[in-house]
């Protein structure tokens, strides 16, 4: 039982290029989560997924798309980075019957030049 | 916006001392949950209070949430070297999104 997993664990960018962030969790959660956290602000509510085939925008989802194709992942993608997108990404999940809690992965470090 | 504040921004405190954080939210809450982060790490839930509940125990921590004043604090008696985190607060509204402060960095000296 691994959790909630984050791929990759750090990256690069240069302004413009795009990529994709992968969390995967093995807990049949129903909800799943992007946040962003940066220095002196906690956590962020970038986008969420209430299940498969859903997604909503959250506090700050300006230059972000995501997809849940399926309910074990939940895809967080920058179409074209910018340097305020250099952040640490954390996805989280939540089950029904899982209480109330939020499972976190370990998540990514992500810098924008 | 976020919805928790937390008091004071860090802390620094020698081991076996108690240390006290606080947290100050706006709207009606569901619940609160407090969590730890450890340096480079994902985010450890330690405790949740319902919005019906005034105190709760969970090993050296303590909880205590007043909805009249929209604030909680937490305790964690006779740290220790491993206590040395950030402790966030969050807040449930009941839309199954949380809400998190800005957290409290604890340094816990040997």
């Amino acid at each position: 039982n691994a959790g909630v997993t984050q791929t990759p664990k750090f990256r690069v960018l240069k302004t413009g290029q795009s990529m994709t962030l992968l969390c995967a969790q093995d807990m049949n959660h129903e909800y799943m989560y992007w946040y962003r956290q940066d220095p002196g602000m906690g956590l962020r509510l970038i986008h969420y997924s209430v299940g498969e085939g859903t997604t909503a925008k959250g506090e700050v989802p300006d230059g972000y798309n995501v997809s849940r194709l399926k309910k074990q992942n939940f895809l967080l993608g920058l179409e074209s980075a910018a340097p305020s997108q250099t952040s640490v990404y954390f996805c989280a999940s939540w089950g029904l019957v899982s209480g109330d809690e939020q499972f976190f992965g370990p998540g990514t470090r992500l810098t924008v030049l | 916006s976020q919805q928790g504040e937390e008091d004071p921004q860090a802390l620094s405190i020698q081991e076996g001392e108690n240390a006290t954080m606080n947290c100050s939210y706006k709207t009606s809450i569901n619940n609160l949950q407090w969590y730890r982060q450890n340096s480079g790490r994902g985010l450890v839930h330690l405790i949740l209070i319902r919005s019906n509940e005034r105190e709760k125990h969970s090993g050296r921590l303590r909880v205590t949430l007043d909805t009249s004043k929209k604030s909680s604090s937490l305790l964690i008696t006779a740290s220790r070297a491993a206590d040395t985190a950030s402790y966030f607060c969050a807040t449930d509204p009941n839309d199954y999104k949380l809400s998190f402060g800005a957290g409290t960095t604890v340094t816990v000296r040997a």
